[in-house]
């Protein structure tokens, strides 16, 4: 069975630094991978996905992420935070078969002024 | 292009009733998923639909079932509730074929407390 793991459960940083979230997955094959961001109260919104090619992948609101098959990551970097990045963040693996997605258990940032 | 939408936003009940919610897909999506999301915590798959039709399940009891309509929106029932149902419950809706089924678009969800 597939499995997410955020090492970080809390993250501080200050607005106009830059930003890495971990993620590390377990699965057999070939994984597709996700990152959502969650504000409090929200429901998540897709920042990216991968597929499959090119390992450095763009999303929205200047997030990326690279996917290392050999370290099993696929972590989130952002080069200059603002203080409206606060939020959770959310790894997630696709699940072949039933199509569903199965989620790490977050990464809580603060952004300090 | 309409996101996916859920109500209520906000639902009390008490334990052992039973609770309907509701979701309506993104404009295109054939493809329904229910989450369950307790506080702290990531969300964890419930089931899926498609094109009416339970299309795999997770770890949740019989008590967790739900419908799709025609018109792709959908709704998950709980029966006999319990405290540990209280949580913040996600709709995502997607397209049916292979790969685009996995990119899940999420609703704002409904909170259920059960008291």
């Amino acid at each position: 069975a597939q499995s997410v793991t955020q090492p970080d459960i809390h993250i501080t940083v200050s607005e106009g630094a830059s930003l890495e979230l971990r993620c590390n997955y377990s699965y057999g094959a070939t994984p597709y991978l996700f990152w959502y961001v969650q504000s409090p109260g929200q429901g998540l919104q897709l920042l990216l996905k991968y597929f499959s090619g090119d390992t450095l992948v763009q999303g929205i609101k200047g997030f990326e992420a690279e996917f290392k098959r050999s370290q099993s990551s696929f972590n989130l970097r952002k080069p200059s935070v603002h203080w409206s990045d606060a939020a959770e963040y959310f790894c997630a693996v696709g699940a072949t078969g039933r199509r569903a997605l199965t989620f790490g258990s977050g990464t809580r940032l603060q952004v300090q002024p | 292009e309409t996101g996916v939408t859920q109500s209520p936003t906000h639902l009390i009940k008490t334990r052992g009733q039973q609770v309907t919610l509701r979701c309506s897909s993104q404009s295109g999506h054939n493809t329904v998923s229910w989450y369950q999301q307790a506080l702290g915590q990531g969300p964890q798959f419930i089931f899926q639909y498609y094109r009416e039709e339970e299309n795999g399940r997770g770890n949740f009891p019989p008590r967790f079932s739900g419908l799709q309509f025609p018109n792709y929106s959908s709704e998950l029932n709980v029966n006999a509730l319990e405290l540990d149902d209280s949580a913040l419950y996600l709709c995502a809706s997607s397209l049916g074929s292979w790969t685009e089924a996995y990119e899940q678009y999420f609703g704002p969800g409904t909170r259920l407390t059960v008291t």
